[in-house]
């Protein structure tokens, strides 16, 4: 089956514009979790949805940073009035559920990879 | 505070001979333990992964080991294989609901032909 899938896969964009990245998750899976690798960087956690549980939140750098995940399956992370030090890849991840054990492997979609110039 | 930390960040093995790669962790609530591998251009995938009931877990040339008391966990690849070169993460979760999957910075692995 189809896995995770994130567009646009490479974004370049100008200091103090918004951006919106997509992240279609694998089918079924109720948990999709952000991160983004900036370079070097290991893996920093943003956000994740559970089904229609509140989103934790507590990843995001600042407010300038947002996302949402319609009909617990679309999910898109938005950036406004992005910064130099926004550049990095943003990775998406869905799973199972969220929690521990098996069901918490996540898969990965190939990422974004923003670039604010 | 970094609560998954891998230290070394490269490591450079030549093929045929085994990779360690090292995982430590501060929280003794994780009782769930992966090992993710990431190429270029790609997002991580999952390889391995251990409960911590276990001590130990194998699957074909690679093997994770878990040393609760210590806090410490391991990733064995032997024999190593050019293709095995990536960038491997750690990670860690807990039994406590909402307990989100902590990633460890990673360490990129060199397997020399």
């Amino acid at each position: 089956g189809a896995g995770v899938s994130q567009s646009p896969s490479n974004k370049v964009t100008e200091k103090g514009k918004d951006v919106e990245l997509r992240c279609d998750p694998i089918s079924g899976h109720t948990a999709l979790y952000w991160y983004r690798q900036s370079l070097g960087q290991g893996l920093e956690f943003l956000i994740y949805f559970q089904g229609n549980s509140a989103p934790d939140k507590s990843g995001l750098p600042s407010d300038r940073f947002s996302a949402e995940r319609t009909g617990g399956s679309v999910s898109t992370l938005t950036i406004q009035r992005t910064q130099q030090e926004d550049s990095a890849v943003y990775l998406c991840a869905s799973s199972r559920t969220s929690g521990s054990g098996l069901t918490d492997t996540q898969y990965f979609g190939p990422g974004t990879r923003l670039t604010v110039l | 505070d970094q609560q998954v930390k891998q230290n070394s960040p490269s490591l450079s093995v030549q093929e045929g001979r085994i990779s360690i790669l090292n995982c430590d962790y501060t929280n003794s609530m994780f009782d769930y333990f992966l090992w993710y591998k990431k190429y270029p251009a790609e997002g991580p995938t999952f390889l391995i992964s251990i409960s911590s009931i276990k001590d130990k877990n194998e699957d074909g040339r690679f093997t994770v080991f878990l040393n609760k008391s210590a806090k410490h966990l391991s990733l064995h690849i032997v024999p190593s294989q050019p293709g095995d070169s990536a960038v491997y993460f750690c990670a860690a979760s807990g039994n406590t609901g909402g307990f989100k999957t902590i990633f460890g910075a990673g360490t990129r692995l060199f397997v020399k032909a």
